[in-house]
């Protein structure tokens, strides 16, 4: 079992969808939780960045973290054509130099 | 203005053959990182250096060697290439090795190697 999960899909949604994206996790020791963005041939992004349980707002996106669940989501409200891409979460437990991430899930907003 | 760079960005091979991944940044950034991302996506560590210094190495063939001129660059070296190496190097640096998380990685736009 890998240490994070994230469904890849495929995600298909229309512009002005709301989009949910999420992972689990296995390790309890995780405290910082991020979600990455990659479009196609790029390099990944960081997008948003969480410590602990709670959520995050920052314009259209918002990420929720529930350590009880061990359970992430990525909200981004009013989607448009320009947020297709693949959103990798990634967590860290503070104690060493490394990030988990989990395998990305691709998105397609369609105009 | 390119904060990460790397070259080369397409690299096509044969099986049995060595190859060096270059790897620059200018943000002045103190830590450096080599991942591997597969075709399913999942992005994996491979290596960090600190000022120079090894600080992460995962569980990665004796075939790849990292090597740290100076804290501005890390380049990666693979010998003896096999068809499983094909996948997408990502370098990434980040301003120091203390706080993953707060501390922003930035990824460079990848190196496509493909070994036939």
């Amino acid at each position: 079992q890998k240490e994070v999960e994230q469904d890849p899909g495929p995600l298909s949604v229309p512009e002005g969808a709301i989009v949910s994206l999420n992972c689990t996790y296995s390790n309890s020791a995780f405290q910082y939780f991020m979600w990455y963005r990659q479009y196609s041939r790029k390099g990944p992004e960081l997008l948003m960045y969480t410590y602990s349980s709670g959520n995050k707002e920052d314009g259209r996106f918002t990420a929720q973290v529930d350590k009880s669940s061990k359970y992430i989501s990525l909200f981004i409200r009013d989607s448009q054509p320009s947020d297709s891409a693949t959103y990798l979460c990634a967590m860290s437990d503070g104690g060493d130099y490394k990030l988990s991430f989990g395998a990305g899930t691709t998105v397609t907003v369609r105009a | 203005d390119t904060a990460v760079s790397q070259t080369p960005k397409y690299l096509v091979t044969q099986m049995g053959n060595d190859k060096s991944i270059k790897c620059e940044q200018n943000l002045g950034h103190d830590t450096m990182y080599w991942y591997k991302q597969d075709s399913k996506k999942f992005l994996k560590i491979m290596f960090s250096y600190n000022n120079k210094e090894l600080i992460i190495n995962e569980t990665v063939p004796n075939r790849f060697s990292p090597k740290s001129p100076d804290k501005a660059h890390l380049n990666l070296h693979i010998n003896s290439l096999e068809l499983g190496d094909s996948a997408v190097y990502f370098c990434a640096s980040s301003l120091s090795k203390t706080s993953p998380h707060t501390d922003t990685q930035y990824f460079g736009p990848g190196t496509r190697l493909t070994v036939l």
